[in-house]
């Protein structure tokens, strides 16, 4: 089964920092652009960032409301993908979803379930 | 890019047709043909289910009662004969550009 699953997600303070995590299997992960896409508690979807695969140099670019303060990577050998988050403000309080996107191809879009993060004190 | 979804509350009979449009500020049309434009149905307390990828194209176990169509700006979602099961939010998303962007979500409900 194609599948990604996110993890890594907890309750933080204003100002603190969480790493999550987006394990990928069934599909060949090294092909495949991860966007990360969140939804605030009763809010719509707002897309996050994406990082782009080796041959397209790990290119990474970033929603501007996250932009310095989040920061994307990945490691092809153990199929994972990662979302660093810094500074964390209570408006970024979401979950987090990763999806596999195929650039160019007629793939569909595979997305996660998402994991939790709430900034607060 | 800007999308904007119509209506955006649907109250529907169950066992009647219904449709949902989304219109794009620019063309999701690439070069290779392809309209990078999905919807997908969010229910109470779930995440998002992909429906229909590339503007047409029905995922995986979807039933045949939804439908999609449209290229370049115009899109629409069809659902044949409404059921029970398919009140929830409905979204569409433009993944054409880098940055992918998402309809308003529109709330399907039984009348």
């Amino acid at each position: 089964d194609v599948q990604l699953v996110e993890s890594g997600g907890g309750l933080v303070q204003p100002g603190g920092s969480l790493k999550l995590s987006c394990a990928a299997s069934g599909f060949t992960f090294s092909d495949s652009a991860i966007h990360w896409v969140r939804q605030a508690p009763g809010k719509g979807l707002e897309w996050v960032g994406r990082i782009r695969t080796k041959p397209n140099n790990y290119a990474t670019a970033y929603g501007v409301s996250v932009r310095g303060r989040f920061t994307l990577s990945r490691d092809d050998s153990d199929n994972t993908a990662y979302l660093q988050l810094n500074s964390l403000e209570p408006e970024d309080t979401a979950v987090y979803h990763c999806v596999r996107h195929v650039e160019m191809s007629d793939l569909p879009r595979i997305w996660g379930q998402g994991t939790m993060v709430t900034v607060s004190s | 890019i800007v999308m904007t979804q119509s209506p955006l509350s649907l109250p529907v009979t169950p066992g009647e047709p219904a449709s949902i449009s989304c219109r794009s500020s620019q063309s999701l049309l690439l070069s290779n043909g392809n309209n990078y434009l999905d919807w997908f149905l969010q229910k109470p307390g779930q995440s998002p289910q992909l429906l229909i990828y590339l503007g047409s194209i029905r995922a995986s176990g979807v039933p045949d009662r939804f439908s999609g169509s449209g290229s370049g700006t115009d899109f629409t979602l069809r659902i044949s004969r409404v059921e029970a099961e398919d009140v929830g939010l409905y979204y569409c998303m433009s993944a054409s550009r880098t940055i992918w962007t998402f309809g308003q979500g529109t709330k399907v409900e039984i009348k």
